[in-house]
């Protein structure tokens, strides 16, 4: 079984600044994805950013970058110039990859980021 | 383009009662997914299904059980409730059964006393 930890339940970060989350995973498999979802106070999750296993190259989208270290099972969220409409709780999750099977999401316990004036 | 519509939006029912959540995907999505997000922790995965059929569960009791119409809507039946059933139950809809476009909807609070 895949398991998924974020050892920071609450960071700050003044607007404009640069912020780091933290996400582990411990998994046998080679083939998955992993993702940062967002969760502001609307409930709703949204999709920040994704990382395919088999690429080296980090993915960014626009603000938003990851450090991925396969060997060290590692995968962290740099936000760069932070916003106040970035404060939210943010989740890491994981996906492995297997044909005729559910393609469920594996979440950690969430970081919740404030950001402030 | 409407998102992904769940209803109701919140909802509270008594200890042994049923309850029945039910889940609109994006038009044109095959696959529904389920998660139930308890306060604090991050959603856990209950139900897949792609095209009526179920695809995979999560580590939840028999009491839990769903099934997907042939419009691709979705319903989440959960039975004998109890008071740790209580949480944000989450739909979340896709083309086919991959990782690429999961869109979530805003979710179903239900608690029970």
């Amino acid at each position: 079984a895949q398991t998924v930890t974020q050892s920071q339940p609450e960071m700050s970060v003044q607007e404009a600044e640069t912020v780091t989350l933290s996400c582990t995973y411990d998994t046998s498999e080679s083939n998955y994805y992993l993702f940062w979802y967002k969760q502001p106070p609307s409930r709703q999750m949204i999709l920040v950013i994704r990382q395919e296993a088999y690429k080296q190259q980090n993915a960014t989208e626009n603000r938003f970058s990851v450090n991925f270290q396969k060997a060290a099972k590692s995968f962290s969220l740099k936000i760069s110039d932070s916003q106040l409409g970035d404060t939210a709780m943010y989740f890491c999750a994981f996906m492995k990859l297997e044909t005729g099977t559910a393609s469920k999401l594996t979440f950690g316990t969430g970081t919740r980021l404030q950001v402030t004036l | 383009d409407a998102g992904v519509t769940q209803s109701p939006t919140h909802l509270i029912k008594t200890r042994g009662q049923h309850v029945t959540l039910r889940c609109s995907p994006i038009s044109g999505h095959k696959s529904v997914s389920w998660y139930q997000q308890v306060l604090g922790q991050g959603p856990q995965f209950i139900f897949q299904y792609y095209e009526k059929e179920e695809r995979g569960r999560g580590n939840f009791p028999d009491r839990f059980s769903a099934r997907q119409f042939p419009n691709y809507s979705s319903e989440l039946n959960v039975n004998a409730l109890l008071l740790g059933d209580s949480a944000l139950y989450l739909c979340a809809s896709s083309l086919r059964d991959s990782p690429y476009g999961y869109t979530f909807g805003s979710g179903t609070r239900l608690t029970v006393v």
